[in-house]
This record gives structure tokens, sequence and C-alpha cells, in this order.
């Protein structure tokens, strides 16, 4: 079983759609998750981060964090063309000093005009 | 801020020749750097791990022969590929964290190398 899953997609939405993507884990230790925008052929680029449970908005997007289900998800109101992206869940365990991040593999999402 | 480059962006090169791609972060000191190598449609493998001033840690089944990390101060890491042969060839990106105890890494752009 893999640490991080993630559903590949691709996902299709209309224009201002509300968008739900999600990532399921199986490792308890996880306390730190976050929320990357990749762009074709670009980098990842550090959309959310969130410690512990619960929720975190800033302006459209709303990260959630339920950690008895070990289940995160990122909601996209009002979606926009330029929201189209592949969209990586990440997390990692309690401070251990290796850095290590656990990705999933990446929704690609494509927001129709 | 938390700004990190890569250069070159992209490079194509001849097999059994050397690459060097460069990774800095331009306005933070970054304690750690780590290399990834993604596929198309995968997700980022970490290859190795970098602290300035010390050896790099490789991840299971990444050649440290081949991919040579240096981490020589804390805005500069790059990463050689030795001898480079067309299953080489890949989308490498870096990351860096200011400090040792954050989890919140900094991607760069990436580097999109075509071994011919």
């Amino acid at each position: 079983q893999k640490e991080v899953e993630q559903d590949p997609g691709p996902l299709s939405v209309p224009e201002g759609a509300i968008v739900s993507l999600n990532c399921t884990y199986s490792n308890s230790a996880f306390q730190y998750f976050m929320w990357y925008r990749q762009y074709s052929r670009k980098g990842p680029e550090l959309l959310m981060y969130t410690y512990s449970s619960g929720n975190k908005e800033d302006g459209r997007f709303t990260a959630q964090v339920d950690k008895s289900s070990k289940y995160i998800s990122l909601f996209i109101r009002d979606s926009q063309p330029s929201d189209s992206a592949t969209y990586l869940c990440a997390m990692s365990q309690v401070r251990t000093g290796a850095n290590n991040l656990f990705f999933g593999t990446g929704t690609r999402l494509t927001v129709i005009p | 801020g938390a700004v990190v480059s890569q250069h070159p962006s992209r490079v194509i090169c001849k097999s059994g020749t050397s690459v060097k791609i460069e990774c800095r972060s331009l306005d933070f000191q970054a304690t750690t750097m780590f290399w990834y190598r993604q596929f198309p449609k995968k997700s980022l493998m970490l290859m190795a791990t970098s602290n300035e001033g010390s050896k790099a840690t490789y991840e299971q089944g990444v050649e440290k022969d081949k991919f040579l990390i240096n981490h020589a101060s804390l805005t500069l890491s790059t990463l050689t590929v030795t001898s480079a042969h067309p299953e080489d060839s890949s989308f490498y990106i870096c990351s860096a964290s200011s400090s040792p105890g954050t989890d919140t890494q900094y991607f760069g752009p990436g580097t999109r190398l075509t071994v011919l």
C-alpha cells in the first residue's frame, strides 16, 4: 500500500464550479499536510500548508484535514480556467529532521471556460 | 519570498556526456536541499537530500556515483548527471528548506533533460 493515495483524474469542470480534490494516507504519524499546484513543465508551487486536523481557508481555496479518517481535501470555489493544473498533496511526519515529504501522484484538473 | 531558481531550464545532450544542473535559493538560506525526478504523469520521486557542507543522502535505488550532488553553500546546490544515457531523460526538480525543523519545501521551476 502506498503511503499516500490520490486519484490521478483527469478531472474536468466548468468555470465557476466547486472543485474537490482528495488524498488518503496510511501513516498516522503524518502531521504536516500540504497542497501544491504544478503547471505543465513547471515546478510545484506551495498552495496551502496545514498542521494537524482542521480547516484552513485562503481566498478561494480551503484545505481540510481529517486525521481520524486519514483523509485530506482541497476545495476550490468559483474555479477559473487559470486553476487548470495538476494538484499534488504532500505530507510529512512529526519533525524528525529528515524533512522528507510523501507526495500523492497528483490530480490533473481542467477548468473549461 | 522563498524563491528557488534552477539553471538551465532545458538541456539536450549526447549520450555519454555529463550535465550539471544548478539550484539556487534566491532570498533565503537553504540549510537543506532536495533533488527530485519526475516522469510524465507521475509524482515526484525523491532522489537525494543534501545539507550544506555535508554529503548527500541518497534514496534507495539512486546511484550516487551517477548523480553527483554538491551543496557547497547555503544558497547553491548542484546535481551532475554523469555519463548520461537516454533513460536519464526526465524532469529534474530541486527544492529547498530554510530550517532543519520545518517541513515546508520551496520548489524550483525544474530542468528538462533530454539525452540523445
